[in-house]
This record gives structure tokens, C-alpha cells and sequence, in this order.
């Protein structure tokens, strides 16, 4: 099973502050996911890449997110400046057809 | 936009009893649904369906697939409290993975 590691884990900001947050695919593959998870809500996706290029962006508020995968192996995912709704899990994914997550970067904005 | 629809939302059982959770779907090029597990942590996967009336089975977990009428089923039978978890579908199509907002389920000893 591929392995994604994420990190922080765990990051507190006050709001307009940034943040970033990094995945590195244990085992390498093309495919890489990040999605945010609001309580109680399922997962959303955010971005999808394939390999160093975007494949889907459309769901990315851009105005303040932005996300790059350099090499085509690990990603960053940054919030620039953070509200309150962006308090979430910051789940990062790899993948074609079943995704395998990582244990998630948990936000909270204050 | 592709949509994904859990129910029941939550759900609280007693140890040994056994559950059936469902999941309904609208989607542009179907291509898989999934049913993933998420305790604390990560989601992790349980099944991926892509035809319909053939059954996956996993120890005390099962699923199933109707293209069709555009739904899944996971039951769980002999409950135990590590099942306690929120279960997720998801769906493979045109706009990507979708999720549904998942299934609370809550086993009592």
C-alpha cells in the first residue's frame, strides 16, 4: 500500500496569518490529491495533479490557495491569507482509481 | 456537477447488531464508487465497485452496486465497537472523486 506522509499535523493561525502545508508520497506515483475536509462534511477536492502539471483546479479559491508539486513527488498546499471557514483537514492523496490518504494536516483559524 | 448522497447521516447500534448504510449517486461518466472508512485519521479503503450486482466482501463487510437505480449499499454484520467510525462513498466521474458527507455510525458495547 503507498504510504503519503503530511505535515504539521496540527497548525493554529490567527486569521490573515499563512500557512503552508507539505506531502511527501512515501512511494512515488503520478497522481496527487489535496483535499480539504470541514467537520462533518466529506472531503472536497481542491486540486489534482498528474505528475508536475495540474489536472483539475477548478474547486482551488485561488485568491488566496495555491498548491505546487515540484519534481512531480512532493507538494505544497499554501493559504494565504486564512479565514475562519478555512478551518479544516488538509488531506493529501495519492492515487489513480482507489486513493490512499495521508493522516491529514488538521487547520484551525482563529 | 457530479453529487454523492449518505444516509443515514448517523447511526447508533449495539455490539453484534447489523448495519446497512447507503449511499445514492448522480454522475457524468460513471466510472467506480467507494467505500472508504475514516476513524480519527485518514480515510482508509474498503471497496471499489465498478459493476453492478457483483458483491465485494471483506471478513464481516460487504457492498454491493446498482448502476441502475444509481446507489450502493455497505452492511456490516456482528457489529463491534472498532467499527465505530465514519464510513464514506465516493464516487469516480466526470468532475473527479466526489465524496458524500458520510455515515456516522456509533457501536455501544
Amino acid at each position: 500500500e503507498a504510504g503519503v506522509a503530511q505535515s504539521p499535523r496540527y497548525k493554529i493561525i490567527e486569521k490573515r496569518q499563512s500557512v503552508a502545508f507539505w506531502c511527501n508520497p512515501i512511494s512515488g506515483h503520478a497522481t496527487l490529491y489535496w483535499y480539504q475536509q470541514i467537520l462533518g462534511q466529506g472531503p472536497k477536492l481542491l486540486i489534482q495533479f498528474q505528475n508536475n502539471g495540474v489536472v483539475d483546479d477548478s474547486q482551488l479559491p485561488k485568491d488566496r490557495f495555491s498548491a505546487e508539486r515540484l519534481k512531480g513527488v512532493d507538494s505544497t498546499l499554501k493559504i494565504q491569507p486564512a479565514k475562519l471557514e478555512d478551518s479544516a483537514v488538509y488531506l493529501c492523496a495519492i492515487g489513480n482509481r482507489e486513493l490512499f490518504f495521508g493522516e491529514g494536516s488538521r487547520l484551525t483559524v482563529l | 456537477e457530479d453529487k454523492v448522497v449518505q444516509s443515514p447521516l448517523s447511526l447508533v447500534v449495539h455490539e453484534g447488531d447489523t448495519v446497512t448504510l447507503n449511499c445514492s449517486y448522480e454522475v457524468t461518466n460513471f466510472r467506480s464508487l467507494l467505500w472508504y472508512k475514516q476513524e480519527k485519521k485518514a480515510p482508509t479503503f474498503l471497496f471499489m465497485l465498478t459493476s453492478s450486482g457483483i458483491e465485494k466482501k471483506s471478513g464481516r463487510l460487504s457492498s454491493i452496486l446498482d448502476k441502475k437505480e444509481l446507489f450502493s449499499i455497505l452492511n456490516i454484520t456482528a457489529t463491534q465497537t472498532g467499527d465505530s467510525a465514519v464510513y464514506l462513498c465516493a464516487v469516480l466521474g466526470a468532475d473527479g472523486l466526489t465524496f458524500g458527507k458520510g455515515t456516522h455510525l456509533i457501536i455501544q458495547p
